[in-house]
């Protein structure tokens, strides 16, 4: 199956600083989610997507789908200590199947 | 409160022991889905459920068994002809319609001894 391109691998970032990250395929979605996974947990789903262009916020979190159709973005602001996990993106084409990309580690230093 | 639950959270198995695990959802979703996470890589699909008495095999089935014979349950088995399978498993289902979202349970990590 595809595996989704997502970027960075990990970030070190300072309490209070934004981050962004993005994730890209070779085929066009007609869906994109976006999840935070904290260790030995199950992904929880942050934020969903479903036209070219939209940009959805949920609190500082802000996601946006490409214009392209093949990539997204997921951008935090004012990161706080508890911002601390993994960050994965998916795509589905359409149907029942989703891609997952790696996953972005972010670590925030108080 | 709806949602998904696996059990066991933890679970140790023998080499040549097969060990079924449980995935319950509470949503009324249709569609359910077993992947398998590995340090470094992506979710990898190991069979996904449209609806009850039916499933598809994923990219990852050899080695792997599930049932559907009831929309709430998804068991999943792992059986003794899966080469590696100390992994942390993760069931997933998803609402229907043209605006899909995937729900994850919490988790069930495998060590094979």
């Amino acid at each position: 199956g595809q595996q989704l391109n997502q970027s960075p691998q990990s970030m070190f970032i300072q309490e209070g600083e934004d981050v962004s990250m993005n994730c890209t395929s070779s085929s066009i979605f007609n869906t994109w989610l976006w999840y935070k996974q904290d260790p030995g947990e199950g992904p929880v789903l942050l934020i969903a997507l479903y036209k070219a262009g939209e940009l959805t916020s949920n609190g500082r979190l802000t996601a946006q789908f490409g214009i392209t159709r093949k990539d997204s973005f997921l951008n935090i602001s004012a990161s706080i200590p508890s911002d601390v996990g993994i960050y994965f993106c998916a795509g589905s084409p359409g149907g029942n199947q989703f891609y997952f990309g790696t996953g972005t580690s972010l670590t925030v230093i108080p | 409160d709806g949602g998904i639950t696996q059990s066991p959270k933890y679970l140790f198995r023998k080499e040549g022991q097969n060990v079924t695990l449980s995935c319950e959802q509470n949503l009324n979703h249709d569609a359910m889905y077993w992947y398998r996470q590995d340090p470094g890589q992506g979710l990898r699909l190991i069979y996904y459920s449209q609806i009850v008495n039916d499933f598809q095999k994923g990219d990852i089935a050899e080695g792997y068994s599930v049932s559907r014979e009831k929309k709430e349950s998804f068991p999943l088995t792992v059986t003794s002809a899966q080469k590696n399978p100390t992994a942390f498993y993760l069931c997933a289902s998803r609402t229907s319609g043209g605006r899909p979202e995937q729900f994850f349970g919490p988790g069930t990590r495998l060590t094979v001894l």
